[in-house]
């Protein structure tokens, strides 16, 4: 049972546009979301994180934004930029329960210069 | 600077000959993790420490095992590899508490069995 999905496995982009990236969740319990960044041959990096009593968290190029009631969240980065291009990883937890952090399978982006 | 460190990046074993990784970390949290990942899915948790008390999910095989001896260090035991637990073995660590807390991400150690 997969409780975090990222149902685009790949996604190409234009330098200088906007890449969304997109996880959904089935576990209502999940109260703090993450996305991470992966390179080949390196373990992921945090990005970004938010907790649900926020609609949207800024830093920098990267925005998550946190639909609680269709259980959705998407990661934006404006403008898009070649070093961009790696595996995101959105990942849930439940900061009171179990402090177990479930990740979906991530989606592979490409920035095309 | 603070941070996970995984030992070896890269591990070569024999089927069913026990292997052992390490990790270690200076950011001094209370809460280590053991996640498997392999290719092209997410990574799986097998286990995971909060201070000495040993979380096991439940779908993680009785070949896996994990030892935390102190705070800094962790380690995963594979008793008798097979040759489908050829995966990257991946530590992290949290601090518990507030809103929520991001997982710290060692390297990885890559596991090869032959």
């Amino acid at each position: 049972d997969q409780q975090v999905k990222q149902n685009s496995p790949s996604l190409s982009v234009q330098e200088g546009r906007i890449s969304i990236l997109n996880c959904d969740y089935t576990n209502s319990m999940f109260d703090y979301f993450l996305w991470y960044k992966k390179y080949p041959a390196e373990g992921p990096t945090f990005l970004i994180s938010i907790s649900s009593i926020k609609d949207k968290n800024e830093d920098g190029r990267f925005t998550v934004f946190l639909n609680k009631s269709a259980k959705h969240l998407s990661l934006h980065i404006v403008p898009s930029q070649p070093g961009d291009s790696a595996v995101y990883f959105c990942a849930a937890s439940e900061t009171s329960g179990t402090y177990k952090y479930i990740f979906g399978t991530g989606t592979r982006l490409k920035v095309l210069a | 600077d603070a941070m996970v460190i995984q030992n070896p990046r890269y591990q070569v074993t024999q089927f069913g000959k026990p292997v052992t990784l390490s990790c270690s970390q200076t950011l001094n949290h209370n809460v280590m993790y053991w996640y498997q990942q392999k290719s092209s899915q997410a990574p799986k948790l097998l286990f995971h420490y909060y201070d000495k008390d040993f979380n096991n999910e439940a779908d993680t095989p009785d070949n896996f095992q994990s030892r935390r001896p102190n705070t800094s260090f962790c380690f995963l035991d594979i008793r008798s590899p097979g040759l489908g637990d050829a995966a990257m073995y991946l530590c992290a660590t949290s601090r518990v508490g507030g809103l929520g807390s991001p997982l710290h991400f060692g390297n990885g150690t890559r596991l090869t069995v032959t």
